[in-house]
């Protein structure tokens, strides 16, 4: 089946530290990989995708490279903000029979402190 | 209106009451999702509309009816609710037949039961 595993948080850092929440997935054919944010009090908005292996997403500093080898799209950052606390969604779309299937992770919550 | 919005934003209501959550997509989806969001648990699917056919219902209970008139609205009507049903309840939209087929989410109605 289709599945996606996130490390548990909450992840705390300092401001400036790097982070990395590692995400794999079991898929049976060929996904497209997702990471949303959650911000408080808000909706899931999506950070970044890549539809093919060795695809790269990048947005707002944070990147994620598709790796069909190791099933994994971890999603990194060099250096945190206290903006980037939020919670953290791993995500694969693939296509069935009754169209898109999407399946999120459990999300992973991130603090930041000053 | 942009993007994906949701009313109310927050609602209490009784186990005897009935209310609607509504939901308008302004981006020109042709899908349209219903997904409940409870403190420690992962984000649940309930229900899946598709060119405003139902195509995914997940064992949601019959208190739960959604209703979607055309392709931007989403209605998700309530009644008789227990108290185990509080959570945020998110809204999204996407376009079909893309091949990446992300997500566009609302901010969500915290619905609390009492």
């Amino acid at each position: 089946g289709n599945s996606v595993t996130q490390m548990e948080g909450p992840v705390t850092l300092s401001e400036e530290a790097f982070l990395t929440i590692n995400c794999t997935y079991t898929a049976t054919g060929y996904p497209s990989l997702f990471w949303y944010v959650q911000y408080p009090g808000e909706g899931l908005q999506l950070l970044l995708k890549a539809t093919k292996a060795d695809d790269k997403g990048s947005n707002k500093g944070f990147e994620a490279t598709y790796r069909k080898e190791t099933t994994s799209f971890h999603l990194e950052k060099g250096s945190v903000q206290v903006s980037d606390s939020a919670v953290y969604f791993c995500a694969l779309s693939i296509r069935n029979t009754g169209g898109f299937k999407t399946i999120f992770g459990a999300g992973t919550r991130l603090f930041v402190k000053a | 209106e942009t993007g994906v919005t949701q009313t109310p934003r927050h609602l209490v209501m009784g186990m005897t009451n009935k209310k609607s959550l509504k939901c308008e997509q302004h981006l020109g989806h042709n899908a349209m999702y219903w997904y409940k969001q409870s403190a420690k648990k992962p984000l649940e699917l309930m229900f899946v509309y598709s060119l405003e056919e139902r195509v995914e219902n997940n064992s949601v209970p019959s208190r739960f009816s959604p209703e979607c008139p055309n392709s931007s609205h989403l209605f998700l009507h309530l009644h008789t609710l227990q108290p185990e049903d509080s959570a945020l309840y998110l809204c999204a939209s996407s376009q079909e037949e893309t091949g990446a087929y992300e997500q566009y989410f609302g901010p969500g109605t915290r619905l609390t039961v009492t």
